[in-house]
């Protein structure tokens, strides 16, 4: 099983829709949750963390976290063509270093 | 300021060969990191340097050899490279190592191994 895991996509959504980004992970002892979002060629850069169970707003997205389910989301609310990237989710435990571990990622395209 | 950079943006080596690439940053960050990203496979951390004078294996060091010159500088070298060491690879920073600290990343070096 992979310590962190995400569906590929792509996932497609119209304009102005909600686009929604799941993740699970492995490690129960997992305290810090990061999302990235890259596009395509460019290193990655985040744009949400949430450390407690719950929901973390900031302008259009929306992070919510469920450690009972070992569960990490992202919305993305009134989705925009700009918003078409690679969204990456990390994880980092409370052991060796705190190394953060790096889903996948998954492809986000946000028709006009 | 420039963040993270890195150099060289592209480069093509032949199997055997050997090379170095450099990561500075300029935020006054503790903590540096190497990641290779491959297609489908996510950022795999290689080594990391939680502290100037620390380094530490990560996910996939073999093959790989680092050195934190100094609190700004970490370096990658590949001493005899392979076909399998072809990948993106971004150095990364943060505050400190510890969990709430985000990361920030240098624009990626694009090698090929032929």
């Amino acid at each position: 099983q992979k310590e962190v895991e995400q569906n590929s996509g792509p996932l497609s959504v119209p304009e102005g829709a909600i686009a929604s980004l799941n993740c699970t992970y492995s490690d129960r002892g997992s305290q810090s949750f990061f999302w990235y979002r890259q596009y395509s060629g460019k290193s990655p850069e985040l744009i949400m963390f949430i450390y407690s169970n719950g929901d973390k707003e900031d302008g259009r997205f929306t992070a919510q976290l469920n450690k009972a389910s070992q569960y990490v989301s992202l919305l993305i609310r009134d989705s925009q063509p700009s918003d078409s990237a690679t969204y990456l989710c990390a994880v980092k435990g409370n052991t060796g270093g705190f190394k953060t571990i790096f889903g996948a990622g998954t492809r986000l395209f946000v028709k006009a | 300021n420039a963040g993270v950079t890195q150099t060289p943006k592209f480069q093509v080596l032949k199997t055997g060969q050997s090379m170095t690439l450099q990561c500075a940053q300029d935020m006054n960050h503790n903590s540096m990191y190497w990641y290779r990203q491959d297609p489908g496979m996510g950022l795999r951390l290689i080594y990391y340097s939680a502290s100037e004078g620390t380094t530490d294996k990560g996910e996939v060091p073999n093959g790989y050899n680092v050195s934190r010159l100094n609190k700004r500088e970490f370096s990658l070298r590949l001493e005899s490279a392979a076909p399998s060491q072809t990948s993106v690879y971004f150095c990364a920073s943060s505050e400190a190592p510890g969990q709430t600290y985000e990361q920030y990343f240098g624009p990626g070096t694009r090698l090929t191994v032929t």
